[in-house]
């Protein structure tokens, strides 16, 4: 069983703030590293795919970053807003199955 | 609307009996997937299909079954060997290709009596 692990486990920010997690894994055998937001009493919802060491992507005031070869992923959130509480979770691609990360459950106090 | 549904919302089962949760998608995906989460856990993989009338054990296959008779359909049968059934059940799918992403149903809670 792949270890796939997010830091921290849970944060409360203002609304305003900018914030990060951390999502860490395997460094051999890289397909692909998924983020995807996951919303109280809703599906989760795909963010990124990410690829390619060095990788940056961006959705609006959410970004992430890509590190294959010491195995992390950094999830920003600029300015954070009350509807971005949710959980967000990573998930590492080998082969064909995603192994998911603990998640990270943010919530934005107004 | 393309998409994955799931049914039921919520499920109860009783000592010793087998539950089946059901699974559909509209969305011509080959691979389809079953997740469970526990409270303070992530998304574990109990099986998943990448075409018809084939499928492999994930990390926490024991006490369930699935079958893939149909491209749009992954049933989960949650047998009477699963003996910690409760918790909430995921079905997912996507399309080929190193860029796709899952798209997940709404979930299915199953809860011992």
């Amino acid at each position: 069983i792949l270890n796939v692990e997010q830091s921290p486990q849970s944060l409360h920010v203002q609304e305003g703030d900018s914030t990060n997690f951390t999502c860490s894994f395997p460094s051999s055998n890289f397909y692909a590293l998924h983020w995807y937001r996951w919303e109280t009493a809703k599906s989760p919802e795909a963010l990124f795919v990410m690829t390619l060491n060095g990788d940056e992507k961006k959705k609006g005031r959410i970004s992430a970053t890509l590190n294959t070869k010491e195995g992390y992923s950094y999830l920003y959130i600029k300015g954070s807003q009350p509807e971005d509480s949710a959980t967000y979770l990573c998930a590492f691609k080998a082969g064909n199955m995603l192994t998911f990360g603990g998640g990270t459950r943010l919530m934005v106090k107004p | 609307d393309g998409g994955i549904t799931q049914s039921p919302k919520y499920l109860f089962r009783k000592e010793g009996q087998n539950v089946t949760l059901s699974c559909e998608q509209n969305l011509n995906h080959d691979a389809m997937y079953w997740y469970r989460q526990d409270p303070g856990q992530g998304l574990r993989l109990i099986y998943y299909s990448q075409i018809v009338n084939d499928f492999q054990k994930g990390d926490i296959a024991e006490g369930y079954s699935v079958s893939r008779e149909k491209k749009e359909s992954f049933p989960l049968t949650v047998t009477s060997a699963q003996k910690n059934p409760t918790a909430f059940y995921l079905c997912a799918s996507n399309g080929r290709g190193l860029q796709e992403t899952q798209y997940f149903g709404p979930g299915t809670r199953l809860l011992v009596l």
